[in-house]
């Protein structure tokens, strides 16, 4: 089985752009396709990026996400940022049987 | 509108047991994989069990595994978590969620109900 690892928060100013990395402990990032989720206070997660780097409809293109091998890690940035935007972000992959969560970055917009 | 409603939370006590439901609603049940998910308020997401759309095929945490069940009854369009052995650390709202993509599993979930509190105190 294999980590998932987040920074635990992030912050930045309205207007901003800010990028949120996870790193997979072992395997290769690339073997299996990344989500991620935005969670708000109260509310269940939603899926920003399915794929690696595809957004659902509805999902805005100031979203997107990246592979990086070199660093077996996987990013969500977000440019444009809002103060609607400030939640919770979580990177998920999987293996053969298992799901994986990453813990989580608090995203602050101040 | 594709909808999925958890039930059966509640409190129970350190040995017990709970089962959970997760009905479902707007889309082709019978062809989309079923997944719980758990948290721990005010902490991050735990993945606990999956089930393949025919209901054959079963994945649990090491953490839930022996003690919870997943099943699901494609007639009615439901998907039940069996929780036997509730330990305090399984106290949580647990989340049940669609799978993103026809006849897959494990891969990634795109809609996820409201989820329901579980408490697990004497």
């Amino acid at each position: 089985k294999f980590i998932l690892t987040q920074p635990h928060s992030v912050s930045e100013s309205p207007g901003k752009t800010v990028t949120i990395s996870c790193t997979r402990s072992s395997g290769s990032i690339g073997s299996n396709y990344v989500q991620w989720y935005q969670q708000r206070p109260g509310s269940s997660p939603t899926p920003v990026i399915y794929e690696d780097n595809q957004r659902p409809s509805g999902v805005p293109d100031r979203f997107s996400g990246f592979i990086d091998s070199s660093s077996n890690s996987a990013s969500l940035t977000i440019s444009g940022l809002q103060t609607e935007d400030e939640a919770d972000y979580y990177c998920q992959s999987y293996d053969s049987d298992n799901v994986v969560f990453g813990g989580g970055t608090k995203l602050t917009v101040l | 509108e594709v909808q999925l409603l958890e039930s059966g939370g509640g409190l129970v006590q350190p040995g017990g047991s709970l089962r959970l439901s997760c009905e479902t609603s707007g889309f082709t049940f019978l062809n989309y994989a079923v997944t719980w998910v758990r948290q721990v308020p005010g902490k991050g997401l735990e993945w606990v069990s999956s089930i393949n759309p025919g209901g054959v095929t079963t994945y649990y945490a090491d953490s839930v595994k022996g003690r919870f069940t997943i099943s699901r009854d494609n007639s009615r369009h439901i998907s039940h978590l069996q929780m036997n052995s509730l330990r305090a650390e399984d106290t949580a709202i647990y989340y049940c969620a669609k799978d993103r993509t026809e006849w897959e599993v494990l891969m990634g979930f795109d809609v996820w109900g409201r989820g329901t509190m579980v408490t697990v105190s004497s």
